[in-house]
Formats: structure tokens, C-alpha cells, sequence
């Protein structure tokens, strides 16, 4: 079974709908990331959390809310779907690297969704 | 001027060559380097850490300048399966562990 999942993995929706993305882990990470990765640029990210009760926006938070229901679990919410928010969206944990070094970052599968 | 700066390719080579890719950075305080490979529609999944005396990994090979701020990282003997996109991803403490990524090289190794 993959450590990082996503649901759900391809998704329709149309301008001005709420949706939900979830993510889940089984590697027992503390940190979680959603970025979301448009054509021509790289990942870009978008809220991460290093436990339940800390969570911070990232670069492009705009129209996008986090919900950190467990360790296990950091779901991504657009409130009102606007078709520039296609795109490719991963979910990643990671744990703190050893003496403050880096900590390496584990992706889900991605979730395409489009907006139309 | 791009934080991390890719070439975007593809890079098309035979079997069994050598290929090499550069990456530019433009945070100096930038202090850990990796490089991540991606395939097609699928997820990054990390391929090496970069250290500062350079570091090999079977056929692959990273190399750190930090004076001209760039990293590179060299396969050889490639192989089919090493088509896939390469993203140089940096790492700069502003007050957690930020990963910058890059928008990628695209690698074609054909028969």
C-alpha cells in the first residue's frame, strides 16, 4: 500500500463549487505540505503543517483552506473553484532531518483537477 | 529572476550516454540540495541529495559550486528508463525548511 494517498485522483468541477482534496499517510510524518504544479513552473506550495495545531500558508494560499483532522490527515479545500485553479495538486510529508539538516519530502500520486 | 532556474530540455540521447544537467540558484543562503525525479503525470520522488563535495549514486553523479551557485547532475550510461523529467529543488532556511523547486529537464534516452 502507498505511503502518501490522495482522493480523489482526477476531478471535474465547475466555477464556483466547493471542493475538498484529501490526503492521507501512513509513514507517521508530523509535517505535511499541499503545492499544486501548473505547466512551465515548478511546484509551487500552498499551506503545510508541522503537527495538528500548526498550520501556516505557504506562497499561493489564496483561495484555499487546510483542515488538519489528525497526524494522518491534511485535507485541501478551494471554497469557490475558479477555472485558473487547474491544475496538478500533490499532498507530501516529510520528517525533520537529523541535527536540522533537511528533511526529505514524500509525495502522493496527485490529484488533476480541472475547473471549468 | 527565477529562484531555481532549469534548462527545460528535452534532452534527447541514445542509450548509453552520458548526459549532464546544470541548475542555477539565486538565494545564496540556500543550504541543501537535491535533486528529484518526476515522470510523466506522476509524482517527484527524490533521486539524491547533493553535498557540498559532491556525491555519486550508482551511475549518477551531483556536484555543488556553491561559489557560482549551481548544481549539476550527470548520468551515465543511461538508460530507457531514465526518461523523465529532473527537478533541481533547493532549500532555504527561512524559518523552516522551504523547498524551492524547479520547473525541470526533460530527459529522452531513446534506443
Amino acid at each position: 500500500d502507498a505511503d502518501v494517498t490522495q482522493t480523489p485522483r482526477n476531478r471535474i468541477t465547475k466555477t464556483g463549487k466547493r471542493i475538498m482534496l484529501e490526503c492521507s499517510q501512513t509513514k507517521g510524518h508530523d509535517r505535511m505540505y499541499w503545492y499544486r504544479q501548473d505547466p512551465g513552473l515548478g511546484l509551487q506550495l500552498i499551506y503545510y503543517s508541522f503537527d495538528v495545531k500548526d498550520i501556516n500558508k505557504g506562497e499561493i494560499s489564496d483561495g484555499y483552506s487546510v483542515s488538519r483532522q489528525a497526524q494522518a490527515k491534511f485535507s485541501l479545500s478551494l471554497e469557490s473553484a475558479i477555472p485558473n485553479q487547474t491544475a496538478l495538486y500533490f499532498c507530501a510529508t516529510s520528517d525533520p532531518g537529523l541535527a536540522g539538516g533537511p528533511d526529505t519530502q514524500y509525495f502522493g500520486p496527485g490529484t488533476r483537477l480541472t475547473v471549468l | 529572476r527565477k529562484e531555481v532556474e532549469q534548462d527545460p530540455g528535452p534532452f534527447n540521447v541514445p542509450e548509453g550516454a552520458t548526459v549532464a544537467f546544470n541548475c542555477t540558484y539565486s538565494n545564496s543562503a540556500s543550504q541543501s540540495f537535491f535533486w528529484y525525479r518526476q515522470d510523466c503525470r506522476k509524482e517527484p520522488k527524490l533521486l539524491m541529495s547533493v553535498y557540498s563535495s559532491g556525491n555519486e549514486d550508482g551511475r549518477f553523479t551531483a556536484q555543488l559550486n556553491r561559489a557560482s551557485q549551481y548544481i549539476s547532475l550527470l548520468i551515465r550510461d543511461s538508460k530507457l528508463s531514465d526518461s523523465a523529467t529532473y527537478l533541481c529543488v533547493v532549500n532555504a532556511r527561512q524559518g523552516f525548511q522551504k523547498l524551492v523547486f524547479g520547473t525541470g529537464t526533460r530527459l529522452l534516452v531513446s534506443p
